[in-house]
């Protein structure tokens, strides 16, 4: 069945420190690609999405790249901060009617 | 603009119990979804709703049901709690249907079955 595989965690970083997150997943055709962010007692955020291969999703400094190829969607950041400290969910969509699959998380801490 | 409110925040049942979860959704989305957060599982769909009917259900067990209120708020229910039930149950709700609209969570609400 389709699924969702992440690097496993927890990833521990200092500040300025170069951020990334594997992504692979196992769907048969286009499905949306997603980053969503969970902040310490907070809920899930969406970070980032990519509907079509190429395509690049960016927010808040935040980059992936959807890569049909190789089925990834890895998630980068050039300089992280302490405040980017996080569990950080890959996630895909088939269709517009199919439940939004997730992967486990991987919990990032950033250390001044 | 208020978020998705849960309720409650913390409910703590014994094994054989009923629980019952509830979730408002941003004023205007017309989609519910129910989430299950538990501990080295991560997150499993459970249901999804819109304009008042299931629109999909996850892989989880018939006592787990819920509904969608004419005001869009929805409410899950879990019968014959069992121990592995205890988890982070997590509301989202978005506009419309699909990949177009983003899905906004609510905080959740722990449920620990004793």
């Amino acid at each position: 069945g389709d699924s969702v595989t992440q690097m496993e965690g927890p990833v521990t970083l200092s500040e300025e420190a170069f951020l990334t997150i594997n992504c692979t997943y196992t769907a048969t055709g286009y499905p949306s690609l997603f980053w969503y962010v969970q902040y310490p007692g907070e809920g899930l955020q969406l970070l980032l999405k990519a509907t079509k291969a190429d395509d690049k999703g960016s927010n808040k400094g935040f980059e992936a790249t959807y890569r049909k190829e190789t089925t990834s969607f890895h998630l980068e950041k050039g300089s992280v901060q302490v405040s980017d400290s996080a569990v950080y969910f890959c996630a895909l969509q088939k269709t517009s009617y199919d439940k939004v699959i997730f992967g486990p998380g991987t919990s990032l801490s950033v250390i001044p | 603009e208020a978020g998705v409110t849960q309720s409650p925040t913390h409910l703590i049942k014994t094994r054989g119990q009923q629980a019952t979860l509830r979730c408002s959704p941003i004023s205007g989305h017309t989609s519910v979804y129910w989430y299950q957060q538990a501990l080295g599982l991560g997150l499993q769909f459970l249901l999804w709703y819109d304009e008042g009917e299931e629109r999909n259900r996850g892989n989880f067990p018939p006592r787990f049901s819920g509904r969608q209120f004419p005001n869009y708020s929805s409410e899950l229910n879990v019968n014959a709690l069992e121990l592995e039930d205890s988890a982070l149950y997590l509301c989202a709700s978005s506009l419309g249907q699909g990949m177009a609209y983003e899905q906004y969570f609510g905080p959740g609400t722990r449920l620990t079955v004793t």
